[in-house]
């Protein structure tokens, strides 16, 4: 069974870092690239970051870059995105998805909720 | 960045009602066009990629349409698992971008 299983959230105070992981199992991981997609309580979807499959290329929004780092894992098949300087506005539902046919998301982990809050 | 719209933001609709979602984009993406259905509390899951190509295992009520900058999304026949929220995303170019989704309720 195709499945993405996402972990690491939780409650971090403003300024601080913490390291999000998606756990890949039941396809060939080392074929697709994976995304980070999150969404802020009560609101839409908003794509932050993909890794390629081969893990050579990286790609940001504006509202991240600088701050947080996605890298793939091809042992453990993981992707983990390491997030620093985080800021309340970061709080969110952060979801891994699969890209699939013309880059669409076909398969997404349950999310882990980030809260950013002293 | 390519602006995604959806209209309308919700809609109220009943069981077995034919209901039309349109997404517009702010410059042509010829049909790198996505639909999601999120309902609450889950994860999203896709429905269309590529503007008109059904995902494996979506009900074929659900049609997709449209090239450039106007897309739809068709419900057919409103089931009672339909009720949820509907993202449209462009993957023409980064930044990956959604629209802000459209909401559609039991009337």
């Amino acid at each position: 069974q195709e499945q993405l299983v996402e972990s690491g959230g939780g409650v971090v105070q403003p300024g601080k870092s913490l390291t999000l992981s998606c756990a890949a199992s039941g396809f060939a991981f080392s074929k697709f690239a994976i995304h980070w997609v999150r969404q802020a309580p009560g609101k839409g979807l908003d794509w932050i970051t993909v890794i390629s499959d081969d893990g050579d290329t990286e790609d940001y929004a504006d509202s991240v870059k600088g701050r947080f780092t996605i890298s793939r894992d091809h042992l453990d098949n993981t992707v983990d995105l390491h997030m620093t300087s985080l800021r309340p506005d970061d709080t969110a539902t952060y979801f891994c998805a699969r890209g699939g046919t013309y880059s669409s998301f076909d398969l997404w982990g349950q999310g882990t909720l980030v809260t950013v809050s002293s | 960045d390519i602006q995604m719209t959806q209209s309308p933001s919700s809609l109220s609709a009943s069981v077995g009602d034919r209901v039309t979602l349109t997404c517009r984009t702010s410059q042509h993406i010829n049909t790198y066009l996505n639909w999601y259905q999120q309902k609450q509390g889950k994860a999203p899951t896709l429905l269309i990629y590529a503007a008109s190509n059904l995902h494996s295992g979506v009900p074929s009520r659900f049609t997709g349409g449209g090239s450039g900058t106007h897309f739809t999304l068709t419900i057919a026949s409103l089931q009672a698992e339909d009720f949820a929220t509907y993202y449209c995303q462009q993957t023409y170019g980064t930044p990956l971008t959604f629209g802000g989704g459209t909401k559609v309720e039991i009337k």
